[in-house]
């Protein structure tokens, strides 16, 4: 079975400051990893994924995370937050091997950027 | 057609009756996917589609909850004898359906039982 812990349920960062969203996987098999954005009211949106090439994954809008297989652990990050940042933030794991390729979501992450 | 589409995206309906909701998935999509997100909470899966063949319902919470897909496109969830706890946003997404495909939402339907 998977799981994903999504450290800290609100995140606070100042304009301009950098942005580090955690999250830890756990899985039997080497794992597919995304992270997800929700802005209010509005459906999923795919900002990067991780499926075994390159380790520093880069995504949209300026955001990046890095897959630590010692550490298991896949941690967004942004250099400087901008106010359309703000949204809530959910990490998935998905199974590489045979099965339903279903995500299993995190809590998620609600970030809010002060001005 | 260029993104997930569900419907009804907003639905009020009293307790006791039932309820559909419809996905109409990106085509050519074969993987179809069913998740609820109460309010405040992460999302939970409830059900997977293959093709027309749903190899894993594991997500579905009780037996009041049933998923169907035809045509290897539309899905229908249906909701019966509905109940306060069943009110949240329901989300469908769809995939290609071979590992590690990025799997797009839409933008959910808002279900409130009063």
């Amino acid at each position: 079975a998977q799981s994903v812990t999504q450290l800290g349920s609100h995140v606070s960062v100042s304009e301009g400051a950098l942005v580090l969203l955690r999250c830890n996987y756990s899985s039997s098999v080497p794992p597919y990893l995304f992270w997800y954005v929700q802005y209010p009211n509005q459906g999923l949106q795919l900002l990067l994924k991780y499926t075994s090439a390159a380790t520093l994954v880069k995504g949209i809008n300026g955001f990046e995370a890095e897959f630590k297989k010692s550490e298991t652990s896949f941690h967004l990050t942004k250099p400087s937050a901008h106010m359309s940042d703000a949204a809530e933030y959910f990490c998935a794991v998905s199974d590489s091997g045979a099965g339903s390729y279903q995500l299993t979501f995190g809590k998620g992450t609600k970030l809010s950027v002060i001005p | 057609g260029a993104g997930v589409s569900q419907s009804p995206s907003n639905k009020v309906t009293e307790k006791g009756k039932d309820v559909e909701l419809r996905c109409d998935p990106i085509s050519g999509h074969t993987a179809l996917y069913w998740y609820r997100q109460r309010l405040g909470q992460g999302l939970e899966f409830l059900i997977y589609f293959q093709g027309n063949s749903a190899p894993d319902k594991s997500g579905l919470p009780s037996d009041r909850f049933s998923a169907e897909r035809t045509g290897e496109s539309v899905s229908t969830l249906t909701i019966q004898r509905t109940q306060q706890e069943d009110s949240a946003v329901y989300l469908c997404a769809s995939s290609r359906g071979t590992p590690g495909n990025t799997i797009y939402f839409g933008e959910g339907s808002w279900l409130t039982v009063v």
